[in-house]
Formats: structure tokens, sequence, C-alpha cells
């Protein structure tokens, strides 16, 4: 089964890169790793998602290894507002070909004035 | 419209009651899911829709009844629920079923007494 392990925590200041990495041994071949962000009390929001190398968007970028088997999430420049649980999501295939998402713990970053 | 929508927002009923969770998509995804949240752990799968039909049934309690009207809409009826049972139940949709780009509600915060 595809399975994640991320800290569960992390401290940042305001202004300051933050690195959340995500182990992931077991994903699948075809699978796409994806992050998102959860606010208490909101449902989860896509921040970013990547095959293999390095995707940037206005918000974020993900840096994947060849083997696949980890990714990292970087924010750039963290403001208080970006204090949440973000979580990685891989997926696993069941026997009869259908794709279920499978989320991470989650890490909880706190950013700091 | 990029917006997928849960009513209601909160819920109390009683274990002896029958109610339902309702979700609405107007982006054309052809995949619908419900997902259960319980405090400080992760979305959990419960169900997911592919082309209105069941795909995937995460081993939920028949108490639980999922429901595909159209391609827009997805309800989730609740019967003889358990205290257990409350949790933020997310719903969420995306382009297809191998999308892991997706689009989440707000919740309906449910507390079973």
């Amino acid at each position: 089964l595809a399975k994640t392990t991320q800290p569960i925590s992390m401290d940042s200041y305001e202004g300051q890169e933050v690195n959340i990495t995500c182990s992931h041994n077991n994903i699948a071949t075809n699978d796409y790793i994806t992050w998102y962000q959860q606010f208490p009390s909101q449902g989860p929001r896509f921040i970013i998602q990547g095959y293999k190398t390095k995707v940037t968007n206005e918000v974020a970028s993900l840096f994947i290894p060849a083997d696949r088997k980890s990714s990292t999430l970087s924010l750039p420049r963290v403001s208080l507002s970006d204090t949440a649980v973000y979580y990685c999501l891989v997926g696993d295939f069941a026997s009869g070909g259908s794709y279920i998402p499978t989320f991470g713990r989650g890490t909880s970053l706190i950013v700091h004035p | 419209d990029t917006e997928v929508t849960q009513t209601p927002k909160h819920l109390v009923m009683g274990m002896t009651n029958k109610k339902s969770l309702k979700c609405e998509q107007h982006m054309g995804h052809r995949a619908m899911y419900w997902y259960k949240q319980k405090a400080k752990k992760p979305p959990e799968l419960m169900f997911v829709y592919s082309y209105e039909k069941l795909s995937i049934n995460e081993s939920v309690p028949s108490r639980f009844s999922p429901e595909c009207p159209n391609s827009s809409l997805l309800n989730l009826h609740l019967h003889a629920l358990q205290p257990e049972d409350s949790a933020l139940y997310l719903c969420a949709s995306s382009q297809d079923q191998g999308s892991n780009e997706q689009f989440f509600g707000p919740g309906t915060r449910l507390t079973v007494l």
C-alpha cells in the first residue's frame, strides 16, 4: 500500500523559506504527488502536483528526486497566513484498477511573527 | 464556478434520526468523493463516485448510504449513527477519478448525541 510519512509539526518565522518533506517509498509508477493546505474547519485546498523533477507555481515549488521515494514542498517567504496543516497525497490502485487517494498524516506549520 | 458547496454547515442529530448531507459542484467534474475527518487527523476516504456510479466503498458501515442523483449532486444519507461518527464530513470533486487535483467543499460538522 502506498503510505506517506511527514513531520508532525514545523515552526518558522515570517519571511523565511519552509521546506516540508514527505516520504512515499511505495509510490506507484504512474502516480502523481499532490500537496494540500488545510485551515481549521475548512476543506483542504490544492497547492501543487508533480510527477518528477521540479514543479513551480505562484504559491509553491515541489521537488521530486529521480527515485520518486520522497518529495519536498517549498514555501517561499512564508507569512502568518501560511499557518495551516499541509498534507502530502499519493494513491493506491485497488485490484479492479480504481484509484484510491490517500492523505498523509499532515504537517502542522506554525509561522511566528 | 470552481466551488463545491455543502449543506448543512453544522448538523446535530440523535442516534435514531435520519438525516442527509448534500454536496453540489458545477465544474463538470465526473468524480465525486466523501471523506470523514476527525480532529487532528487527515481526511479518510469513504466513497468515490465516477460517472455517477459508485466506484469505491472503503468498507464504510451501512449506516452511511451515498447517493449520486446526477453528475452535479452527491448525497450522504445518515441513519442510526453512533457518537463516534461525529466528525467533519468533506465532499470533493475532480475532473475524473484518476485526478489527484480535488476541489473540496467546506464540510459539514456533524455531532451525534
